[in-house]
């Protein structure tokens, strides 16, 4: 079972509407959650990192929140755009960062935004 | 300042060829990490290696992969005797401490027929 859980797989919305994804995870302890956006065809980019004091962190029309004892993560998109048409990708980073453990990465949300 | 680097974009390769994917960091990092992505499933982590040294190669398979990062140059992930479940996009991505402040290059796909 993955540590990971990102619901929905697959949403569609409408341009200009607002959009919740949602991220659970396992992994315990952990450092720090990260959010990504991953285009079509491209490499994932950096949307938010929140270590597990932190309970929301905004980037422009990104909304990222974290309950650290329920172990859920949410991402909340405001006033879509076409160009937030991607993969959204949860990604949790075990407490210590020690080097010898890895990032454990989400099988991510697409977010289709139509006009 | 140019971010993570890798070469080629697209490689196509026959069965039981070899594959030879570079990742060149940001300036100023030292960490180096490889993923594999099938399509439609997630980012799978390969290995994390630092100058010279693996660090963590728990998700590399046993068999035809391997990877290095040399003290100068980039860093290669080198699969042997290709097989078409080889077929995916690799990522690579740097960062300048363990894990931290992480950046993914555009990846290299790789297609085996």
């Amino acid at each position: 079972k993955n540590q990971v859980e990102q619901s929905p797989q697959s949403l569609i919305i409408l341009e200009g509407k607002n959009c919740t994804l949602q991220c659970n995870y396992t992994v315990s302890p952990f450092s720090n959650l990260r959010w990504y956006k991953q285009d079509t065809g491209r490499g994932p980019v950096s949307l938010t990192i929140m270590t597990f004091s932190e309970n929301t962190k905004s980037n422009g029309r990104y909304t990222a929140t974290l309950d650290a004892d329920t172990k859920q993560s949410s991402l909340h998109i405001t006033a879509s755009q076409l160009s937030d048409s991607a993969s959204y990708i949860c990604v949790v980073s075990p407490f210590g960062d020690t080097g010898r453990r890895a990032l454990t990465f989400g099988s991510g949300t697409r977010l289709q935004v139509q006009p | 300042n140019a971010g993570v680097m890798q070469n080629p974009r697209h490689l196509v390769r026959r069965r039981g060829q070899e594959a030879r994917l570079r990742c060149s960091p940001m300036k100023g990092h030292s960490h180096v990490y490889w993923y594999r992505q099938l399509p439609e499933e997630g980012l799978k982590f390969m290995v994390y290696l630092q100058k010279e040294n693996i660090i963590d190669e728990s998700g590399m398979p046993k068999e035809r992969f391997s990877a290095e990062f040399p003290k100068e140059g980039p860093s290669i992930l080198r699969i042997q005797q290709v097989v078409r479940g080889d077929s995916a996009a690799y990522f690579c991505a740097s960062s300048p401490q363990t894990h931290y402040g992480y950046t993914f290059g555009s990846g290299t796909r790789l297609t085996v027929v």
